[in-house]
């Protein structure tokens, strides 16, 4: 199963810890983003990487959040001092090139994080 | 500003029935994508629409993209229990490529 892939699936943390999440693109994808998803509600933009380039960050919050995607390794939304809005389902797509119209995005299972 | 509006938001039927959901926009787009969520899973994509106009059938699923790519509809007919999930609509604009703007999906309930 060449998918994307995300892990941990589920992930539980308390107030002020940090929570890292990642993901792996499928095989040739170079494109990932991170949307965060809310109970009952659609996907809101994150950002949007490129192999050790951050292209797309307008949806991440300002403070605590971070996102990198290395050369070598997975994709990493790192969430420093979590609170209990950062509860949240989070999912990594990828893409051979830029989304849009000329390409297509793909998602992974998610992570979903609970924050104690 | 919710760019893209879908509707109904909940929708439940009986086996056999058929339906239409919408997806709404003042905003042009030069791709439209339609997935399917299940619970505890990501969005697996049903298709992409990308000409004004254009038609897409996917078995009992008709897609169909407006003639000013600023709305879109899913027809299903026959519904089936199977068929039972989120349905999201996600626009892309040619100025934003890579960022795709998602509707807060239609949850359909499909009764056997």
């Amino acid at each position: 199963n060449a998918g994307v892939m995300q892990n941990p699936r589920h992930l539980v943390r308390r107030r002020g810890q940090e929570a890292r999440l990642r993901c792996s693109p499928m095989k040739g994808h170079s494109h990932v983003y991170w949307y965060r998803q809310l109970p009952e509600e659609g996907l809101k933009f994150m950002v949007y990487l490129q192999k050790e380039n951050i292209i797309d960050e307008s949806g991440m919050p300002k403070e605590r959040f971070s996102a990198e995607f290395p050369k070598e390794g997975p994709s990493i939304l790192r969430i420093q001092q979590v609170v209990r809005g950062d509860s949240a389902a989070y999912f990594c797509a990828s893409s051979r090139r830029a989304g849009g119209s000329t390409d297509t995005q793909y998602f992974g299972p998610g992570t979903r994080l609970t924050v104690l | 500003t919710q760019l893209l509006e879908q509707s109904p938001q909940f929708l439940s039927i009986q086996e056999g029935e058929n339906l239409t959901v919408y997806c709404n926009s003042s905003s042009v787009f030069s791709s439209l994508q339609w997935y399917r969520q299940e619970p505890g899973e990501g969005p697996v994509l049903l298709v992409t629409v990308v000409t004004g106009g254009e038609v897409k059938k996917l078995k009992r699923l008709t897609f169909q993209f407006g003639d000013a790519r600023k709305d879109s509809s899913l027809h299903i007919t026959a519904a089936q229990p199977g068929d039972t999930g989120l349905y999201l609509c996600a626009g892309a604009r040619g100025t934003n490529a890579g960022k795709s703007t998602f509707g807060d999906g239609t949850t359909l309930t499909v009764k056997p």
